[in-house]
């Protein structure tokens, strides 16, 4: 089992649609967990960033960690065509530690 | 100005040859990456450094060195470039102060023929 597991997609979803994109864990010991986006040709976007579990809101976004069943979340609503872009989770079990990344999930949100 | 800055943001070039790829950042970060992404298979540590006189190998540092002659310097070397080295190549920076969070830069893009 790989330790962070993400559909790479493609997901395709109208304008002005919740958008929730999800990766699962195996590292019990992760405590910090993070969104990146990423458009075409450009680096790792620092998108949002939770510490163990719960909820975090910034404007549209929302990430919500579930660390009792291994599964981060990020929330996008009404979305927007410049929201088409890969997104990746991250995480990692302590603040001294490198980050796991998942592989990633394209988004294209049509207008 | 960007925080993170990589030289060059394209290369091309032949089987054999040495290259270096640098990296400087402004945010003052004491730990420096070098990642290597490559379609369907994400992003893969290189190597990183978590201070000036600390260098650390990650998970496919064969083929590859660095050098971080500086704070605010880390650089990135294939000694002898092969075609499956081709990929998008990043540098990131991290503090011990940012909860693990990375901060990327703009990107390499590289052809190995």
């Amino acid at each position: 089992q790989k330790e962070v597991e993400q559909d790479p997609g493609p997901l395709s979803v109208p304008e002005g649609a919740i958008v929730s994109l999800n990766c699962t864990y195996s590292n019990s010991a992760f405590q910090y967990f993070m969104w990146y986006r990423q458009y075409s040709r450009k680096g790792p976007e620092l998108l949002m960033y939770t510490y163990s579990s719960g909820n975090k809101e910034d404007g549209r976004f929302t990430a919500q960690v579930d660390k009792s069943s291994k599964y981060i979340s990020l929330f996008i609503r009404d979305s927007q065509p410049s929201d088409s872009a890969t997104y990746l989770c991250a995480m990692s079990g302590g603040s001294q530690g490198n980050l796991i990344f998942g592989k990633g999930t394209k988004l294209s949100v049509k207008p | 100005d960007a925080d993170v800055t990589q030289t060059p943001r394209n290369r091309i070039t032949k089987t054999g040859k040495r290259i270096m790829l640098e990296c400087s950042q402004t945010k003052g970060h004491d730990r420096m990456y070098w990642y290597r992404q490559d379609p369907g298979l994400g992003l893969r540590l290189i190597y990183y450094s978590f201070d000036v006189k600390d260098i650390n190998k990650g998970e496919i540092s064969d083929g590859y060195s660095v050098s971080r002659q500086a704070q605010a310097k880390f650089s990135l070397s294939l000694e002898s470039a092969i075609p499956n080295q081709t990929a998008l190549y990043f540098c990131a920076t991290s503090g011990s102060w940012t909860g693990g969070a990375q901060y990327f830069g703009p990107g390499t893009r590289l052809l190995v023929l």
